[in-house]
C-alpha cells in the first residue's frame, strides 16, 4: 500500500512563526499536492508539484510557499503564520491519471 | 468559484437503507470522477471511481451513476451501516489536479 506519512498530526504555533509542514510518500509518485480542509469549504488546493524541484500555485497560495528538493518529499511553508491559517492540512500524492492518495493530516492551530 | 458542487451536506439514513449523494461539475474537460471517505481523524481514502466513457460502476455495496449530457454523478450506497458513518467527498479531475466537492456528513443510524 502507497504511504503518505505527515510528520505531525497536531501542532500549536505562534503568530508570526514560520512553519514547516513536511510530507514524504513512499511509493514514486510523480505528482504531490498540499490541501487545507475547513468546514464547509471543503478541500482547497494550496500549493502542487509534478517534479522535483517545480511547483504551481493552486488555488489559495497566499501566505504558503513549498519545497521540493527529492520526490519523495513535499513541504509546505507558512511564511509568518496567522489565525486564519488555523485549518487541517492534507498531504496527497498520485500517479498521473489515478487518484490521490492522502496523509492523515496535520491539524495546525495557531494563536 | 466552486467547479464541483455537492448535496446534501449532511444526510441521515437508517440501517439497511440507500444513501445517495449528489455532485455536479461545469468543466467537461474533467475526465476522472472518484469519490472519496473520511472517517474523523483521518485523510481522505479513495472509495471509488469512474471515467465518462461509463455510466455507472458498482463495487460491492457502493455504485456510482454518471450522467455526462446533465453533467451530475451520484454516489448510493446500498444497505447502509453505521461503519459507512463518515464524511464523503465527491472530485473531479483533468491533467491530474482534482477540485473536491464541500462534502457530505453521513450518519447511518442503528
Amino acid at each position: 500500500d502507497v504511504k503518505v506519512t505527515q510528520s505531525s498530526r497536531y501542532l500549536v504555533k505562534r503568530t508570526g512563526e514560520k512553519v514547516f509542514l513536511e510530507c514524504v510518500q513512499d511509493m514514486d509518485h510523480e505528482n504531490m499536492f498540499w490541501y487545507r480542509q475547513d468546514p464547509g469549504l471543503g478541500l482547497r488546493l494550496i500549493y502542487f508539484s509534478y517534479d522535483v524541484k517545480m511547483k504551481e500555485k493552486g488555488d489559495i497560495p497566499e501566505g504558503y510557499s513549498v519545497s521540493r528538493e527529492k520526490k519523495e518529499r513535499f513541504s509546505l511553508i507558512l511564511e509568518s503564520a496567522s489565525t486564519n491559517q488555523t485549518s487541517m492540512y492534507l498531504c496527497a500524492s498520485s500517479f498521473s491519471g489515478y487518484g490521490y492518495t492522502f496523509g492523515s493530516g496535520t491539524r495546525l492551530t495557531v494563536v | 468559484q466552486q467547479q464541483v458542487k455537492q448535496s446534501p451536506q449532511s444526510l441521515i439514513v437508517q440501517k439497511g437503507g440507500i444513501s445517495i449523494i449528489n455532485c455536479a461539475y461545469e468543466n467537461t474537460a474533467f475526465d476522472y470522477f472518484p469519490w472519496y471517505q473520511q472517517f474523523p481523524g483521518k485523510g481522505p481514502a479513495l472509495l471509488i471511481a469512474i471515467r465518462p466513457d461509463v455510466s455507472e460502476k458498482k463495487e460491492g455495496r457502493f455504485t456510482i451513476s454518471f450522467n455526462k449530457s446533465a453533467k451530475q454523478f451520484s454516489l448510493h450506497i446500498m444497505d447502509s451501516q453505521p461503519g459507512d458513518s463518515a464524511t464523503y467527498f465527491c472530485a473531479a479531475s483533468n491533467f491530474n489536479k482534482f477540485y473536491f466537492g464541500s462534502g457530505t456528513k453521513l450518519n447511518v443510524k442503528p
